[in-house]
Formats: structure tokens, C-alpha cells, sequence
């Protein structure tokens, strides 16, 4: 079945540092995407979302990009510090009637080195 | 403004036992969505509950029911537990059904010995 996956399972990176977090989608008919950041012990939080009129939108120190062409989306963090470590995890939504229905990729462990 | 609660946070029972896990909806939210997370791996839909209602279930057996309440909360039931139920147990809620970004609880892990 059509799933969301990333690229990388785990990220290291230096305090201050800007990171990458890359994530690949096969539904094509997907129209809503968002990125989760998950604490050990914790549900996931909400970070961004984008919809799929959309290429690009920024939050405080991060941004999604997305490129329906080759059907990527990428969450970029600004001047990362030690409380950005947890696993990230892009979700996107099919499209039509599927509310409520995420469909999650397996997710990418960021450590932020002090 | 209180977020997604749930309860308990950890649950421990043995093979072939019947497990309810409660959740609680953020403040203004009425539809309630719950995931399973297995250990290392992404949250898997289970099924969202709205006006007291299933309106969509993921591919999960007849084993996982639920029920939500007119005052929004939830129940998850999951009857016969085997081995693999061990996960956490995820209720994420929303302002409506029709609204996509989704607010998740801390969860409750459940093991099953």
C-alpha cells in the first residue's frame, strides 16, 4: 500500500546548527502534510503543516518545503539547540473523506550535540 | 487550557484479558482519534469517534472497539489482548471532524505479558 517513509532514520547535528529532516510520500493524492516532534514518554506535538498548494511555509525557527513533483517534503530547523532532540515524524492526509486518518512515516531520531 | 488527557498512563495485563483506555479532548475539540505506536515505529489510525459515532477505522480487527460520550470524551476497548497489543496507545482530538490538524495525549503505554 501507498505509505510515507524518510530517508534518514537518525541525525546528528551540533548546537546551533541548521537541520534537515527529509521525508518521502507516494500518494499522490495527498493534499495535507503535517510534521510531528516526539519527546521520549510523550504523544506526538505539532510543529507545521502545509497544504499542497502550497511549496513552502515558515514557523518560529522552522520551515516545510514541499515538492509535489518528486513528491518530498523536508522540515528545516533553525539554529538547533539540545531541546529540539526527539524523533520527527512527517504525516500526510489522503485526501476526500479520510478526517482523522493520518498516515505516518516511521520517523527520524534528531540529537543535538551541546 | 487543559490539552488531550488520557489515562491510565501505564497498563499491564496478561495474554487473552480486555483492556479500556479513556481519553479526554482538548477544550473546544469534538472528534477524538486514537493510534496505536508500536515501539519504534510511526502511529498507526485506529479509528476516529464523532457525535458519538465511528465514522472511519483503520485496519484493525473487530478485537478494537470504542465508544465516546456525549460530553466528547472516549473509550478505546480491546478485548482478547494478544502479545502484539503491546504499544502505546495514542488519543489524538480535533476541533471537528472536517479539521485535519490533529492534537495528540501523552498516550498509555500497554504491556502485555
Amino acid at each position: 500500500g501507498e505509505n510515507v517513509g524518510l530517508h534518514l532514520p537518525t541525525l546528528s547535528v551540533q548546537e546551533g546548527d541548521n537541520s534537515i529532516i527529509n521525508c518521502a510520500y507516494s500518494n499522490s493524492a495527498s493534499d495535507y502534510f503535517i510534521w510531528y516532534k516526539q519527546e521520549s514518554g510523550k504523544g506526538p506535538q505539532f510543529i507545521i503543516d502545509i497544504r499542497s498548494n502550497m511549496d513552502k511555509r515558515q514557523g518560529q525557527r522552522v520551515t516545510v518545503l514541499l515538492n509535489k513533483t518528486v513528491k518530498h517534503l523536508s522540515l528545516q530547523i533553525a539554529a538547533t539547540q539540545p531541546g529540539d532532540s526527539a524523533v520527527y515524524f512527517c504525516a500526510e492526509y489522503p485526501g476526500g473523506t479520510s478526517y482523522g486518518k493520518l498516515t505516518f512515516g516511521q520517523g527520524t531520531i534528531l540529537t543535538v550535540h551541546p | 487550557d487543559a490539552g488531550v488527557t488520557q489515562s491510565p498512563t501505564h497498563l499491564i495485563k496478561t495474554r487473552g484479558q480486555q483492556v479500556t483506555l479513556r481519553c479526554s479532548p482538548k477544550s473546544g475539540h469534538d472528534t477524538v482519534s486514537w493510534y496505536q505506536q508500536a515501539l519504534g515505529q510511526g502511529p498507526q489510525f485506529i479509528f476516529q469517534y464523532y457525535e458519538e459515532e465511528e465514522r472511519q477505522r483503520g485496519n484493525f480487527p473487530d478485537r478494537f472497539s470504542g465508544h465516546q460520550f456525549p460530553n466528547y470524551s472516549s473509550e478505546l476497548n480491546v478485548n482478547a489482548l494478544l502479545l502484539g497489543d503491546s504499544a502505546l496507545y495514542l488519543c489524538a482530538s480535533s476541533r471537528d471532524r472536517y479539521n485535519e490538524k490533529l492534537f495528540f495525549g501523552s498516550g498509555t503505554q500497554l504491556s502485555v505479558l
